[in-house]
């Protein structure tokens, strides 16, 4: 079946601009998953969602960044004023559910471009 | 909180040779741990998992890892690397007890194969 997929695959803004990033996960997985990758380092956690609610934001940096699932499948991020240092390829993961060892299958990333 | 320090951001190897990327990490209640592949232009794909149970963990593409508790290390081997195991490796570690399953990720290393 089709793996998880995240649009666009690159996006280019001008700081200050807003902008949302789409993340379609497996098809029946009640986790989703939100990572930010910065360059030349490792993924850092944002947001899960386990079902429509956001279960654990932590990882957000700051209230620039929103992030919605409300139907329980697609999710999309928001961000708000983009700023130079939100530059990163963003990534989704999904997984049949929260919690437990259970994979995250990850998708192939948004590449954010803040000018 | 947890933390996963990959002590080599580069390893050059040559074809045919044995490799191993070294993983540490850092966390006050016991983890999983992951080790993930990251090809170019593509999204992390798990290369293997331990969860318990025996210590020595094979996974995928003739990868193993070795748990070692005493020494909070995680290291990945390969006795004969090929072209194609070129990649981004990311060791990543979850709290066994959270409901989330959120994964912290060391800063990758780099597997650079020569022929």
């Amino acid at each position: 079946g089709a793996g998880v997929s995240q649009t666009p695959s690159n996006k280019v803004t001008e700081k200050g601009k807003y902008v949302e990033l789409r993340c379609d996960p497996i098809s029946g997985h009640t986790a989703l998953y939100w990572y930010r990758q910065s360059l030349g380092q490792g993924p850092e956690f944002l947001i899960y969602f386990q079902g429509t609610g956001a279960a654990d934001d932590s990882g957000l940096p700051n209230d620039r960044f929103f992030a919605v699932r409300p139907e329980g499948s697609v999710s999309t991020l928001k961000i708000q004023r983009t700023e130079r240092g939100d530059s990163a390829v963003y990534l989704c993961a999904s997984s049949l559910m929260a919690g437990g060892p259970n994979e995250q299958f990850f998708g192939p990333g948004t590449r954010l471009t803040v000018l | 909180a947890q933390s996963v320090t990959q002590l080599d951001s580069q390893v050059p190897v040559f074809e045919e040779a044995p490799v191993e990327l070294r993983c540490n990490y850092s966390s006050s209640v016991s983890v999983y741990l992951f080790w993930y592949v990251q090809y170019p232009n593509q999204g992390l794909q798990l290369l293997l998992k331990y969860l318990s149970g025996s210590t020595l963990v094979k996974g995928i593409n003739g990868f193993e890892a070795e748990f070692n508790k005493s020494q909070t290390s995680f290291h990945l081997r390969k006795p004969s690397v090929h072209i194609s195991d070129t990649a981004e490796y990311f060791c990543a570690v979850s709290p066994i007890y959270n409901a989330g399953n959120m994964l912290t990720f060391g800063g990758g290393t780099r597997l650079m194969v020569k022929p």
